[in-house]
């Protein structure tokens, strides 16, 4: 069964890197890995998207191994504007369909 | 473009009634997704179309439960009959296409059903 495993919450600082991963057993051999921020009572939004090693955005950066089977959103120097839920979002194949696997999302609190 | 515009944005009905959600997807857009977000169940994918024709609709909880695309500039979403354990909020996104791309989101439906 695909799924997306993440961790529920995390904690850290302004100013500290706080690496978030995802972990997506089954995720479809052309699909990418892509990333989404959400602040309370709005939409998901997109930050970052990679299929392998490494991709960097003025936000983020996405770090993919080899084996593609987890991936980590890197955010450098956060701030309290940070404070968000995190999920991360793959394709799988399952039963010849194409599926689309959400994470339970990372709850990331920063403290001043 | 104004984004994915979603209608209306707080919905309160009585258990029982019919509701019927709105969304227009951003010009050009090819494929269009419908979730459900609960505190519970967290962010669910419900349905997802691509040109106007679903792709899948295993997301949807069960036959209270419709959705359609009649044109690449509106979708609905139906419930009836709308029961409280629907309450949640909906959202419609829309993205270029199906696959690899940034989808971007409405700012969602708070459904309450009483």
């Amino acid at each position: 069964l695909a799924k997306t495993t993440q961790p529920i919450s995390m904690d850290s600082y302004e100013g500290q890197e706080v690496n978030i991963t995802c972990s997506h057993n089954n995720i479809a051999t052309n699909d990418y890995i892509t990333w989404y921020q959400q602040f309370p009572s709005q939409g998901p939004r997109f930050i970052i998207q990679g299929y392998k090693t490494k991709v960097t955005n003025e936000v983020a950066s996405l770090f993919i191994p080899a084996d593609r089977k987890s991936s980590t959103l890197s955010l450098p120097r956060v701030s309290l504007s940070d404070t968000a839920v995190y999920y991360c979002l793959v394709g799988a194949v399952m039963d010849s369909n194409y599926q689309l696997i959400w994470g339970a999302g990372t709850k990331l609190i920063i403290k001043p | 473009d104004a984004g994915v515009i979603q209608s209306p944005r707080h919905e309160v009905t009585e258990m029982g009634q019919e509701v019927t959600l709105r969304c227009k997807p951003i010009s050009g857009h090819n494929s269009l997704f419908w979730y459900r977000q609960t505190m519970m169940r967290g962010l669910e994918l419900l349905i997802y179309f691509n040109n106007n024709v679903p792709i899948d609709d295993s997301g949807m909880p069960e036959d209270r439960f419709s959705a359609k695309m009649p044109n690449a500039s509106f979708s609905t979403l139906k419930i009836q009959p709308s029961e409280p354990r629907d309450s949640a909020v909906y959202f419609c996104a829309s993205s270029f296409q199906l696959m690899n791309t940034e989808a971007f989101f409405g700012q969602g439906t708070r459904l309450t059903v009483v």
